[in-house]
């Protein structure tokens, strides 16, 4: 089974910090996305990479950012968190780029900035 | 904008009785819509997908039906169970670029 993990469930920060949000594949998947929950407005796509070293923005990138040092490994980063961001984040992974593969979700990350 | 559009954002069914869910969307480059479940604490999963060439695809209980003069697409739940209780999510992509979803509709089936 495809497992996806986010290294926190529950976070809670002060606004102005630097946030780090942490996500692991251990498929080999080359596709990883970082997606923001909010109720009524379903699933925003923040950032995505199909690659190593290579990320594109998706609708809402604004005040973040993300790295992918490793294929397995994909990090979203506030840079200074502010109340608006407080919300639910999923990391999800999928196997190729050139297919409607199955998007696998980790459990989520509830972030709270205070 | 809202590319795909989904309703009821609340629905509540008695056990045994049918769940139905609707999604509009507007590109007519979408060539890929599935639906995903999410139960709480959990992230979502694929529960199924359609493409645009079929006008229905069934798995067990759950069915999509999908219009595409129309530009919509529907998720039919047949002898909805408690344990169906989710939130779910109607999805639409062109090629395999990024999944565009539906602000997502919280199903409750009441036993």
């Amino acid at each position: 089974d495809v497992k996806v993990t986010q290294s926190s469930r529950y976070l809670v920060k002060r606004t102005g910090e630097k946030v780090f949000l942490e996500c692991v594949q251990d498929m080999d998947h080359e596709n990883m996305f970082w997606y923001r929950q909010d109720p009524g407005l379903g699933l925003r796509l923040i950032y995505f990479s199909y690659d190593v070293k290579m990320k594109e923005k998706g609708d809402i990138p604004e005040g973040y950012s993300v790295s992918r040092e490793k294929k397995e490994r994909f990090s979203l980063i506030l840079e200074s968190a502010s109340t608006n961001q407080t919300s639910m984040y999923l990391c999800a992974s999928r196997r190729d780029r050139a297919m409607n593969t199955e998007a696998f979700f980790g459990q989520g990350t509830r972030l709270t900035v205070v | 904008q809202q590319q795909v559009k989904q309703s009821p954002q609340s629905l509540i069914v008695q056990k045994g009785g049918i769940s139905i869910i609707n999604c509009a969307y507007e590109n007519t480059a979408f060539d890929y819509f599935p639906w995903y479940q999410q139960f709480p604490g959990k992230g979502p999963a694929l529960l199924i997908a359609i493409r645009p060439d079929v006008s229905e695809k069934k798995e067990g209980r759950f069915t999509i039906s999908f219009n595409k003069s129309a530009k919509q697409f529907s998720l039919h739940i047949m002898d909805s169970q408690p344990g169906d209780s989710a939130t779910y999510f109607c999805a639409a992509e062109r090629g395999s670029y990024k999944l565009i979803f539906g602000s997502g509709t919280r199903l409750l089936v009441r036993p």
